[in-house]
C-alpha cells in the first residue's frame, strides 16, 4: 500500500523559498501511470491544488500561482518536491502530497501533511 | 476556474438520522464522452488528511461504509450518509476534477 509523508521546515520568513519533500513509500513512484501532486489547506483559501509532476517528470502548476511554484521528481530518491518563491503570510497552509490516478482524478493517498508557518 | 459552492455550510444531525450535503459546480461535470461525472468527496477528520469516499459522483471507495453515497449529474451532486453514526464527525468536501485546476469546496462540518 503506497504511503505518502512531507518533510520540511516548518518555518519560512517572508520572501524566502519554501521547500517540502514527499517521500514516497510502498511503491516506486516511477512505477504506473500516476500523478503525483502538492495541495495546500488554509482557513482563509480552503483546499487548493499546487501542480502536480507525471512519472516522466513532467509538471503542470497551478496558473494562480504564476512563476513561483517548482515540482521535481527524485526518482533515486522516491520522492518529489516542492519548491515555491517568495513567500507571504497568505502562503502559510498544510501542505499535502497527494496521488493521482490521471490528469483528471481524484486524489488518493494523501500524506498527513506539513504545516508550514511564515514569519520573520 | 470552475467554483465548487456546498450547502450547507455546518449541519447537526441526530445519531441514526439522514445528512444530505449538496455540492454545486459553475460548469458540468459531465464528460458527454463517457457520460461520467468528473465529481469526487472527500471526509476530513480533525488532524487528518482528506480521505477520498466516493468518485465518478456516485463510486463508492473500496472500504467505505455503504451508509455513504453520491448521486446528482451536471451541475448538482450531494453526498448522503444515511443513519449517521458517531464516527462520521467531520468536514466533507466534493473535488472537481472536470478540468485542470481541479478545485474543491469550501467544505461542509457535519455534527452530531
Amino acid at each position: 500500500q503506497v504511503q505518502l509523508q512531507e518533510s520540511g521546515p516548518g518555518l519560512v520568513k517572508p520572501l524566502e523559498t519554501l521547500s517540502l519533500t514527499c517521500t514516497v513509500s510502498g511503491g516506486s513512484i516511477t512505477s504506473g501511470n500516476y500523478y503525483w501532486t502538492w495541495i495546500r489547506q488554509s482557513a482563509g483559501r480552503g483546499l487548493e491544488w499546487i501542480g502536480r509532476i507525471y512519472t516522466s517528470g513532467s509538471p503542470t502548476y497551478n496558473p494562480s500561482f504564476k512563476r513561483r511554484v517548482t515540482i521535481s521528481l527524485d526518482t533515486s530518491n522516491n520522492r518529489f518536491s516542492l519548491k515555491l518563491t517568495s513567500v507571504t503570510a497568505a502562503d502559510a497552509a498544510l501542505y499535502f502530497c497527494a496521488r493521482a490516478g490521471g490528469v483528471l482524478s481524484w486524489f488518493d493517498p494523501w500524506g498527513q501533511g506539513a504545516l508550514v508557518t511564515v514569519s520573520s | 476556474d470552475i467554483v465548487m459552492t456546498q450547502s450547507p455550510g455546518s449541519l447537526a444531525v441526530s445519531l441514526g438520522e439522514r445528512a444530505t450535503i449538496n455540492c454545486e459546480s459553475s460548469q458540468s461535470l459531465l464528460y458527454s464522452s463517457n457520460n461520467k461525472n468528473y465529481l469526487a468527496w472527500y471526509q476530513q477528520k480533525p488532524g487528518q488528511p482528506p480521505k477520498l469516499l466516493i468518485y465518478w459522483a456516485s463510486t463508492r471507495e473500496s472500504g467505505v461504509p455503504d451508509r455513504f453515497s453520491g448521486s446528482g449529474s451536471g451541475t448538482d451532486f450531494a453526498l448522503t450518509i444515511t443513519s449517521l453514526q458517531a464516527e462520521d464527525v467531520a468536514v466533507y468536501y466534493c473535488q472537481q476534477y472536470y478540468s485542470t485546476p481541479p478545485t474543491f469546496g469550501q467544505g461542509t462540518k457535519v455534527e452530531v
